[in-house]
């Protein structure tokens, strides 16, 4: 069974940092893109970034909202995607999911980990 | 970025209605555009990618059509566990921006 397992989610102060963690199992994780997507409470998604598979070097790509203070990497020998955010803000409030991008597009999803940015 | 605007942000409906939402993009986006359900407290799920492919496992009421700017997600016949959000999502360019959703509520 293909399957998505976030962790790492938390309460944390304005300006703090936190890294969210995505295990991957029952496929090739090492040939697959990863993306990270999110939501707010009552609201809808946001696409936040994505890490290409060795075949495309690793590239990452940004939302504006997030870019230069969120990082996206991944270990392909332990199956883990990695959102390292910095610089949290109070808008950064969300669940936060991984997915893959598989050969139909952005599936599947985990089941989302819960990030709150408060003093 | 593309705009993605979904229509309408909610609708009453009833079991075995036919029903339509559309989503326009504020720019060409080829065929690049997925639909995802997600119900209260769960993560998205995968319906339709590709504009008009059906995921694995998505019953064939569900279909998707459209190309370029304006694209519809058509339940042919609606049942209980298909009450739901249902956001679209454009894949041609970055940022991958998502509609903003459309509830279906029981009438």
């Amino acid at each position: 069974e293909v399957q998505l397992v976030e962790s790492g989610g938390g309460l944390v102060q304005p300006g703090g940092s936190l890294k969210l963690s995505c295990a991957a199992s029952g496929f090739t994780f090492s040939g697959s893109a990863m993306h990270w997507v999110r939501q707010a409470s009552g609201k809808g998604l946001e696409w936040v970034g994505r890490i290409r598979s060795k075949a495309g070097s690793y590239a990452t790509t940004y939302a504006a909202s997030v870019n230069g203070r969120f990082t996206i990497s991944r270990d392909d020998s332990k199956n883990t995607a990695y959102l390292q955010m910095n610089g949290l803000k109070i808008e950064d409030t969300a669940v936060y999911y991984c997915t893959r991008h598989g050969p139909k597009w952005l599936d599947p999803w985990g089941q989302g980990t819960l990030v709150t940015v408060s003093s | 970025d593309i705009q993605m605007t979904q229509s309408p942000s909610s609708l009453s409906t009833s079991v075995g209605d036919r029903v339509t939402i559309t989503c326009r993009a504020s720019q060409g986006i080829s065929n690049y555009l997925a639909w995802f359900q997600q119900k209260p407290g769960k993560a998205p799920k995968s319906l339709i990618y590709g504009t008009s492919s059906l995921q694995s496992g998505v019953p064939s009421r569900f279909s998707g059509s459209g190309s370029g700017t304006d694209f519809t997600l058509t339940i042919s016949s609606l049942q209980p566990e298909d009450f739901a959000t249902y956001y679209c999502q454009q894949y041609d360019s970055f940022p991958y921006t998502f509609g903003q959703g459309t509830k279906l509520e029981i009438k």
